[in-house]
């Protein structure tokens, strides 16, 4: 049963450390996102991926915020410095072909900045 | 920017009833999915939905994709307790961009 993986699930920080979130997702799939859910805003998409190459992240706040792909099987997130605003549940989702159309999204990672 | 409102917000029914709820949209959407989220998961994937008009079942639950291309609606029907959860509808705008926008949910309860 293919589905995308994400570690880790859960990750408490102090305000100015750097936080990295991976997601691996599934074999197959070329698109790759990354969401925030809040209680406030709800879903919210930060970047996506085709073919490892990004495509917009105009959802990212760029100070701090980067995305990344290293190769077909990981993708990563990651904030420096963290502040506590950043607290949300972070989600990976992966999705299959050009014309892609379905999203696929791993467990998340429950992320808490005192 | 686009917009998508989910109602009703949250539903308390009691088990064996039937639930519907629905999303409309600021602007014309090319796919609808419709996903549900347990407490502590992601969200999963229930149904999708490509063409105006089209009304998709899978198990209990039935989707349809509006004619306007700008509402789509779920229906569950005898629900059960394991339904409780947050159902999102997601609308794709542009083909191939892949970008979703979910609605805010709608939480529902079911009392056995």
């Amino acid at each position: 049963d293919a589905r995308v993986t994400q570690t880790p699930r859960h990750k408490v920080t102090e305000m100015g450390q750097e936080v990295t979130m991976r997601c691996q997702p599934i074999l197959g799939h070329n698109t790759v996102f990354w969401y925030r859910q809040t209680m406030m805003q709800g879903l919210e998409l930060l970047a996506y991926f085709r073919n490892r190459a990004p495509l917009d992240d105009s959802g990212m706040p760029k100070d701090r915020f980067s995305a990344e792909m290293p190769d077909a099987t990981l993708a990563t997130l990651k904030i420096q410095p963290s502040e506590p605003r950043d607290s949300a549940v972070y989600f990976c989702a992966s999705g299959p072909g050009q014309g892609m159309r379905e999203q696929y999204f791993g467990p998340g990672t429950r992320l808490t900045v005192t | 920017g686009q917009q998508l409102n989910q109602s009703p917000q949250s539903m308390f029914i009691q088990e064996g009833e039937d639930v519907s709820m629905n999303c409309t949209s600021s602007s014309i959407f090319n796919t609808w999915l419709w996903y549900k989220q347990d407490p502590g998961e992601g969200p999963v994937l229930l149904i999708a939905l490509y063409k105006a008009g089209e009304l998709t079942s899978n198990g209990r639950l039935t989707a349809q994709f509006g004619i306007t291309r700008k509402d789509s609606f779920l229906n569950i029907s005898a629900s059960i307790p394991s339904d409780v959860g947050i159902y999102f509808c997601a609308g794709q705008w542009i083909r191939n961009t892949g970008k979703l926008i979910f609605g805010q949910g709608t939480t529902l309860q079911v009392k056995p």
